[in-house]
């Protein structure tokens, strides 16, 4: 199982970033995918989670309205899209798949991480 | 801030017992995940389901949660072992995850 994510980026305030987690090893829609983002100094923060199967998602309330989870089954691939950035929004942005059980679920693979840069 | 409280940083020796807690007000009632996050890496799960341990984690890395607190036990400290732990709550319900604040544990 591998997740292997776009490289850095470097944005303004105010402006969109879309980061990529292009997945392989298993099969693509059968794990939901997790975002979870580490600002400097901070602790990890879990943002969102998309379903590839039918690209449904979910959002952390503080995110939502403001971040956008597609995906592209033919590359098994999947996007993670944050506007209208801020200068704390600066971190490393991690995909990782998710494995459940009944009643909870984790994440078991992780990608290497994008960092993103907000600054004027 | 979260709803899941670690200690901000927990010291051992080698060779000793580590033990890292996280507290919530219903951890108890669900399952926890444990992560092990060194610097310039991504996260490595250590523990699911609050004992469970993935393949290639040793049998120093063990779990347990009781009432309202789980706790991450590390046996026979090592300094490979020095990172920042994180616990992991699922919500169902609405289909978010938390994590706890994070505790670095230092080998002395």
């Amino acid at each position: 199982v591998q997740l292997v994510q776009s490289g850095a980026e470097v944005k303004k305030p105010g402006a969109s970033v879309k980061v990529s987690c292009q997945a392989s090893g298993y099969t693509f829609y059968t794990y939901y995918i997790h975002w979870v983002r580490q600002a400097p100094g901070h602790g990890l923060e879990w943002m969102a989670m998309i379903n590839p199967s039918g690209g449904s998602a979910s959002y952390a309330p503080k995110f939502q309205g403001r971040v956008a989870m597609t995906r592209d089954t033919s590359t098994s691939t999947v996007y993670m899209e944050l506007s209208s950035l801020r200068v704390h929004d600066t971190a490393v942005y991690y995909c990782a798949r998710v494995d459940c059980s009944t009643a909870t679920c984790w994440s078991d693979y992780w990608g290497q991480g994008t960092l993103v840069t907000v600054s004027s | 801030s979260s709803v899941l409280t670690q200690p901000p940083s927990v010291s051992v020796a080698p060779g000793q017992t580590a033990r890292i807690t996280c507290g919530g007000d219903n951890s108890g009632s669900k399952s926890v995940h444990w992560y092990q996050h060194k610097p310039g890496q991504a996260p490595v799960l250590v523990v699911y389901e609050n004992n469970d341990r993935p393949s290639g984690i040793p049998a120093r890395f063990s779990g347990s949660n009781y009432g309202n607190t789980a706790t991450l036990t590390i046996s026979r400290v090592e300094a490979g072992d020095e990172a920042d732990y994180y616990c992991q709550v699922w919500e169902r319900s609405s289909e978010h995850g938390e994590f706890g604040g994070g505790t670095k544990l230092t080998v002395l």
